[in-house]
């Protein structure tokens, strides 16, 4: 199956701080990626979904200028969680989908701490 | 509104079978996943069912019936690595994107 990665894999910050996490489809040119949450025994929510080279769509309830989203291209999305807070640690976890429509690859997630 | 129900936990026997079930309400249908979810680690897909029947694939078969708006996962022959949340998600309508709406998931215990 395609690859995809994420980075950092881990992250602890302070309060206030912003944090950047990657995402990126390795062997396969991803049209649109998929940027989800997951808390601790819970299941993965949505957050928002990015297409290269256009705006991306947030969920209802989720702050599009806490979380930046940028696709600049077709295997690289990022995710931008700004002024981080204790609320906002969690499991984050990426998913990019290709020319083929039935299947999403994930990321390995990144797990944020924020101090 | 989206809602999509699975148990909370299961347990199951080494070498039994066990079925997960999923019922689901959702503004459209496009296609239903499930995938396996070992703690702190990403989903890795199991299988994907569009028209009504059974999918199999080795170990695992999926279900679904689209006008009971109800899947299952089948897993046969378990082995203590079975052990993980398993998710069901659902695809809606093909203008919203391909997004999943994912199930809670069901956290298999696997015992010797």
């Amino acid at each position: 199956g395609a690859v995809v990665s994420q980075h950092p894999s881990r992250v602890i910050c302070k309060s206030g701080t912003s944090v950047k996490i990657e995402c990126r489809s390795l062997d396969f040119q991803a049209t649109t990626m998929f940027w989800y949450r997951q808390f601790p025994k819970q299941s993965l929510m949505l957050m928002a979904t990015s297409n290269e080279g256009s705006k991306a769509t947030y969920e209802q309830g989720v702050e599009k200028d806490k979380f930046l989203i940028n696709h600049a291209s077709l295997t690289l999305s990022t995710l931008t969680v700004t002024s981080a807070h204790p609320e906002d640690s969690s499991f984050y976890i990426c998913s990019a989908m290709g020319g083929d429509y039935n299947e999403q690859f994930f990321g390995p997630g990144t797990r944020l701490t924020v101090l | 509104g989206q809602n999509i129900d699975q148990p909370t936990e299961m347990t199951a026997t080494e070498g039994a079978i066990v079925q997960i079930n999923c019922t689901y309400q959702t503004s459209g249908f496009n296609g239903l996943f499930w995938y396996q979810q070992h703690a702190g680690e990403a989903p890795t897909f199991l299988s994907y069912n569009v028209l009504d029947g059974l999918e199999e694939k080795g170990r695992f078969s999926s279900f679904l019936s689209r006008s009971k708006g109800y899947s299952y996962l089948l897993l046969k022959e378990l082995q203590m690595k079975d052990s993980a949340s398993y998710l069901c998600a659902v695809r809606g309508e093909y203008n919203q994107g391909g997004k999943l709406i994912f199930g809670q998931g069901t956290e298999l215990s696997v015992k010797p």
